[in-house]
C-alpha cells in the first residue's frame, strides 16, 4: 500500500535561519507531488507542485523553494526564514492521470504535516 | 482568478440532525469536486469525489451534490454524531495537475 512520510512533525526556527522539510512517498511511482501551507484556522494554500523529477511549478511568489531530486522525494526549502513563514506545512501526492485525462481515483493523500514556528 | 469558496467558517448543530456544508466555485468549471475531512493538527483525509456529470454521490451517512447551474456543491452528513466534528474542505481541479482547496468549514456536533 502507499504511504507518505513527512518530517519533522514540529519545528521551531529563528528568523533568518534556513529550512528544509522533506517528504517521501512509498508504494507508488511517478506521482504528482504538492506542498501546501495552512495558516491557523485557514484553508490550504498551494505553494508548489511537481509532475516529475526536477519539474517544479510555483504558485505563489515567496521566500520558499522546492525541489524533487528523486521520483518520490519532495523537499521544501528556504535560505532565510521570515516570521510570516510560520504555519502548518503539508505534503501531498496523487496518482497522475493518463495524458491530460483525469483518472477516477485521483484524490490527494496527505502527510501528517509539519508545524513550523519562526521566532 | 479561479476560486473555491466555503462561506461558512463554522457550523454548530445538534447530534442526530443533518449537517449541510456549502462549496461554491467561481471563474472556472471543475471537472470534479472533492471533499476532505481534517482533524486538528492532522492532514486532510479524502471522503468523496463527485464529477460534473453526476448530480449526487453517497457514501454511508455522507451525500454530496454537484449543481453546475448554481456552481455549487453541497455536502451532507445525516444522523450527525459528535465524532463527525472536524473541519471539512472542498477541493476542485483547475487543471490536470493542480488542486485548489476552499478555506474549510469547522463543524461542531453537540450531544
Amino acid at each position: 500500500s502507499q504511504t507518505i512520510h513527512q518530517w519533522p512533525a514540529t519545528l521551531v526556527q529563528p528568523v533568518g535561519s534556513p529550512l528544509s522539510l522533506e517528504c517521501t512517498v512509498e508504494g507508488t511511482s511517478n506521482p504528482n507531488l504538492y506542498w501546501y501551507r495552512q495558516a491557523a484556522g485557514r484553508g490550504l494554500q498551494l505553494l508548489f507542485y511537481s509532475v516529475g523529477i526536477g519539474q517544479i511549478s510555483s504558485e505563489v511568489p515567496q521566500n520558499l523553494s522546492a525541489s524533487r531530486p528523486q521520483d518520490r522525494q519532495f523537499i521544501l526549502s528556504s535560505k532565510k526564514l521570515l516570521l510570516s513563514d510560520s504555519g502548518f506545512y503539508l505534503c501531498a501526492w496523487r496518482v497522475k492521470g493518463t495524458g491530460n485525462a483525469i483518472t477516477p481515483n485521483t484524490e490527494a493523500f496527505f502527510g501528517q504535516g509539519t508545524r513550523l514556528t519562526v521566532v | 482568478s479561479q476560486k473555491i469558496e466555503q462561506n461558512s467558517e463554522a457550523l454548530n448543530i445538534q447530534e442526530g440532525k443533518t449537517a449541510t456544508l456549502t462549496c461554491n466555485y467561481t471563474n472556472y468549471s471543475p471537472a470534479y469536486l472533492q471533499w476532505y475531512r481534517q482533524d486538528p493538527g492532522r492532514g486532510p483525509v479524502f471522503l468523496l469525489l463527485i464529477r460534473e456529470n453526476e448530480k449526487e454521490k453517497r457514501k454511508e451517512r455522507l451525500k454530496v451534490t454537484f449543481d453546475t447551474t448554481l456552481k455549487q456543491s453541497l455536502f451532507h452528513i445525516t444522523a450527525s454524531q459528535p465524532a463527525d466534528s472536524a473541519t471539512y474542505l472542498c477541493a476542485g481541479y483547475s487543471s490536470a495537475s493542480k488542486i485548489i482547496f476552499g478555506s474549510g468549514t469547522r463543524l461542531s456536533i453537540r450531544p
